[in-house]
């Protein structure tokens, strides 16, 4: 398997320009989480889906941050308009739930974002 | 509220010596894992604890989970470069099958 994909793996851009990651889950996985880490506030969960539906997004920042689903191997995470202060490491990671419990979650490379 | 401490947070040690890392957490679970993240890179599963007195070993790591006392160790045996990372706990609440709260993390660097 490949494993978690993400891409871009690098994002470099302008205050107030629109960015999009993109997550592709491992096959099979039904779970799936956006990350955000820093130096200063560590590891973040942003948002959580199951089976495609969003089930906790209590972590997302502010309405500038938004994320979907649209199928099971599949994920965008989008800042409109991006800020300085979203700089980070935004990770995706994906997981299989078993006896109503979620498995080990395994992350994908990240995507190194910096906005100017 | 489910809190996790990791202690040290930083720790310099040279290549053959032992060390031990420490987790702490403040209420009951049901599953504790430890990752490794070298510079720039992502996050790797290393150890998924599931059980009170539950140990695993890979190599030089090894990790245990002492559930009553709320602590993991994630012991290293004869350290060596290769080994130098940013560990991190995650604890998984009852509350919440999904949720996992993390450490902030030990970055540990071993010296040739």
């Amino acid at each position: 398997d490949a494993g978690v994909i993400q891409s871009p793996r690098h994002e470099v851009t302008e205050m107030g320009q629109e960015v999009t990651l993109r997550c592709k889950p491992i096959s099979g996985h039904n779970s799936l989480f956006w990350y955000r880490q820093t130096m200063m506030r560590g590891l973040e969960l942003l948002i959580y889906f199951n089976n495609n539906v969003p089930i906790d997004d209590s972590g997302m920042p502010e309405d500038r941050f938004s994320a979907k689903m649209p199928n099971a191997s599949f994920s965008t995470l989008k800042i409109q308009p991006s800020e300085p202060r979203d700089s980070a490491v935004y990770f995706c990671a994906s997981s299989i739930g078993e006896g109503g419990r979620l498995k080990t979650q395994y992350f994908g490379p990240g995507t190194r974002l910096l906005v100017l | 509220e489910l809190k996790v401490e990791q202690n040290p947070l930083f720790l310099s040690m040279q290549e053959g010596k032992n060390y031990t890392i420490y987790c702490n957490y403040s209420t009951t679970s049901d599953r504790l894992y430890w990752y490794r993240q070298d510079p720039g890179k992502s996050l790797e599963s290393l150890f998924v604890l599931l059980s009170n007195g539950a140990v695993k070993q890979e190599g030089r790591l090894m990790a245990s989970l002492d559930t009553k006392a709320r602590l993991s160790t994630l012991h290293i045996t004869a350290a060596v470069h290769d080994l130098s990372a940013t560990y991190f706990c995650a604890v998984g609440g009852l509350d919440s099958n999904y949720q996992l709260i993390w450490g902030a993390g030990t970055k540990l660097i071993i010296k040739p």
